[in-house]
């Protein structure tokens, strides 16, 4: 079974400084991966995604995520944090198919502070 | 605008009343799921519908069902509503590799 898991619930980063939210998963063939941010009250947005080729992808808001198959993990990144950043993320995990299932975490929720 | 779009926002229900949540698409794309978020859970599948005509269970899809009525929509029924079923629900549709669109929400409330 597929799964997924975001060790960090809570992360509180200072203005400006850089970001690394933590995504591991387990899954049993080639994965495809995914970073959704969700603001208070409002559904999910697509961050970024992760077929296949360079394992470094980049995406919207200035986020950018790294593959590693060797460690199974998908962590999220940014150099400098605004507070606009201040939401819950998910990472989420699916397969190669027409109507990819995803499996999400549980959420870490990033708190911005002066 | 193109998307997701889900109806009503916002619903409270007694115990044992029945509702249907509607999801609507515009972008022709084939698959469409029902998620439910619960704080601290994450979203958990209920129902997924990879085509038209087709329906099958997610993770979680006991006291729910669903109609996937034309390629556009697909509904959620909750035949009689429990505590339970108190959650945020999300409708995404999926064409291909470009992962999920979601719409905004329904909060629902079961008193």
């Amino acid at each position: 079974a597929q799964s997924v898991t975001q060790p960090d619930i809570h992360i509180t980063v200072s203005e400006g400084a850089s970001l690394e939210l933590r995504c591991n998963y387990s899954y049993g063939a080639t994965p495809y991966l995914f970073w959704y941010v969700q603001s208070p009250g409002q559904g999910l947005q697509l961050l970024l995604k992760y077929f296949s080729g360079d394992t470094l992808v980049q995406g919207i808001k200035g986020f950018e995520a790294e593959f590693k198959r060797s460690q199974s993990s998908f962590n999220l990144r940014k150099p400098s944090v605004h507070w606009s950043d201040a939401a819950e993320y998910f990472c989420a995990v699916g397969g190669d198919s027409g109507y990819s299932t995803l499996t999400f975490g549980k959420g870490t929720m990033l708190l911005v502070s002066p | 605008n193109a998307g997701v779009t889900q109806t009503p926002k916002f619903q409270v229900l007694k115990t044992g009343q029945s509702m249907t949540l509607q999801c609507a698409q515009d972008m022709n794309h084939n698959s469409m799921y029902w998620y439910r978020q619960d704080p601290g859970m994450g979203l958990r599948l209920i129902y997924y519908s990879a085509s038209e005509g087709t329906t099958d269970k997610g993770e979680v899809p006991n006291g729910y069902n669903v109609s996937r009525l034309n390629k556009r929509e697909f509904s959620l029924r909750l035949e009689s509503a429990a505590p339970s079923q108190t959650s945020v629900y999300f409708c995404a549709s999926l064409q291909g590799r470009g992962g999920y669109t979601f719409g905004s929400g329904t909060r629902l409330t079961v008193v």
